[in-house]
């Protein structure tokens, strides 16, 4: 079953432009992952939040969490043609079962 | 750099025969997961492993899918019989625990007609 959805499903936008995307989950967390997924490839880690952070940054990528409202954010600042990828966020469990369960993905093209 | 290696990339078989799908995590990480990617389902778990023991296998289909880890270097999902609607990608994906980041592999591309 799906714990995270994403939104937008696809999002398209101009070379040099901010792309956001969002992340909602339905049962507390310990922590929530987002990955990037380029065609034909594995997933790749972008960053990691815990549930006791709010925000977090690694250069160009700016993630928010929001417990309350169970949803998360990604933003991509000054977007390249290489950003075209599908993203993904994960969830885990705080309770019960400790697994990684993804939702269905933002599918992002970078128009240049 | 470490990555995570699945053999093979790609598998075409027919229906009813036997698929294996191996994965080489890398060295040094406790957990092993399986995960099966389709248009319609998007990521799936199948199953999960920490320290070589199965932890949660309840996404598989027990009676035609295996997972299992022989050593640490290596990781197996076994369908038999296949059937078509195995039709998809399976990851293998390691790390060190269910809260530090996922390392994948660049995945099996299963075909069953």
């Amino acid at each position: 079953s799906q714990q995270g959805e994403e939104d937008p499903q696809a999002l398209s936008i101009q070379e040099g432009e901010n792309a956001t995307m969002n992340c909602s989950y339905k049962t507390s967390i310990n922590n929530l992952q987002w990955y990037r997924q380029n065609s034909g490839r594995g997933l790749v880690h972008l960053i990691l939040i815990r549930s006791n952070e709010r925000e977090k940054h690694s250069g160009r990528l700016r993630v928010t969490l929001d417990t309350s409202k169970k949803s998360s954010s990604l933003l991509i600042t000054a977007s390249r043609a290489a950003d075209t990828a599908s993203y993904f966020c994960a969830t885990d469990l705080l309770q019960g079962a400790q697994k990684l369960v993804f939702g269905q993905g933002t599918r992002l093209t970078i128009n240049p | 750099d470490a990555r995570v290696t699945q053999t093979p990339r790609h598998k075409v078989t027919e229906m009813g025969q036997e698929v294996t799908m191996r994965c080489q995590p890398i060295l040094g990480h406790n957990t092993v997961f399986w995960y099966r990617q389709t248009m319609m389902q998007g990521l799936e778990l199948l199953a999960y492993f920490r320290n070589r023991a199965p932890l949660d296998d309840s996404g598989m289909p027990k009676d035609r899918f295996s997972a299992e880890m022989p050593d640490a270097t290596l990781a197996t999902l076994k369908i038999q019989p296949s059937e078509p609607r195995d039709s998809a990608v399976y990851f293998c994906a390691s790390g060190l625990g269910w809260d530090s980041p996922l390392h994948f592999g660049n995945g099996t591309r299963l075909t069953v007609t």
